[in-house]
């Protein structure tokens, strides 16, 4: 029981145009979302959060949008650059279960020049 | 500041072999993690703990133990090494305040190969 996806396993975007993640959920107590990325034998960092209180969190070139009702939220990178290539992983947690994450498939994008 | 550092890089056992993963953070983080990387299944959850002398099972922690002595280790073991161990295992921390949201901090994997 996947209960947060990503069904894209990967996107190809142009050098300067937008990239969108999306990621869906199942779980409705899911409060909190992160977005990671991740370089080839590197681990996983973080790259930015939303709480469910909130509908969009911005940090620099990246945005993460979140609606609930549709149990999905995406991560905007505008302008993609060539280093923002590396596969991005959705988290989710709830409030009480000590930060635990569930993690979705990854996306791998890959930015061309 | 080193952050989360994990021992070995890289393995190769064969079935039945044992080992333990060692995972150390200089953060003075509460919370530890074990996670394992399979292609097209993400992180899973293996056990974690809360603090020092603690530790719960997570989402798939069959064939895994783990101990946390020290505050600042968290170490992961095989007993009998089977090839559906084959994996990435990631070790992650954490601070502890429950009641807000913390990021994980990874430490770079280990990639145990079982024959």
């Amino acid at each position: 029981d996947q209960q947060v996806k990503q069904n894209s396993p990967s996107l190809s975007v142009q050098e300067g145009r937008i990239s969108i993640l999306n990621c869906d959920y199942t779980n409705s107590m899911f409060d909190y979302f992160l977005w990671y990325k991740k370089y080839p034998a590197e681990g996983p960092t973080f790259l930015i959060s939303i709480s469910s209180i909130k509908d969009k969190n911005e940090d620099g070139r990246f945005t993460v949008f979140l609606n609930k009702s549709a149990k999905h939220l995406s991560l905007h990178i505008v302008p993609s650059q060539p280093g923002d290539s590396a596969v991005y992983f959705c988290a989710a947690s709830f409030v009480g279960t000590a930060s635990k994450l569930t993690f979705g498939t990854g996306t791998r994008l890959q930015v061309t020049l | 500041n080193a952050g989360v550092t994990q021992t070995p890089k890289f393995r190769v056992l064969k079935t039945g072999q044992s080992m333990t993963l060692l995972c150390a953070q200089d953060m003075n983080h509460e919370y530890m993690y074990w996670y394992r990387q399979d292609p097209g299944m993400g992180l899973r959850l293996i056990h974690y703990s809360v603090g020092e002398g603690t530790t719960a099972k997570g989402e798939v922690p069959d064939g895994y133990n783990v101990s946390r002595l020290k505050k600042q280790n968290f170490l992961l073991g095989l007993e009998s090494a089977a090839p559906s161990q084959t994996s990435v295992y990631f070790c992650a921390s954490s601070y502890s305040l429950d009641i807000s949201y913390n990021e994980q901090f990874f430490g770079p994997g280990t990639r145990l190969t079982v024959l």
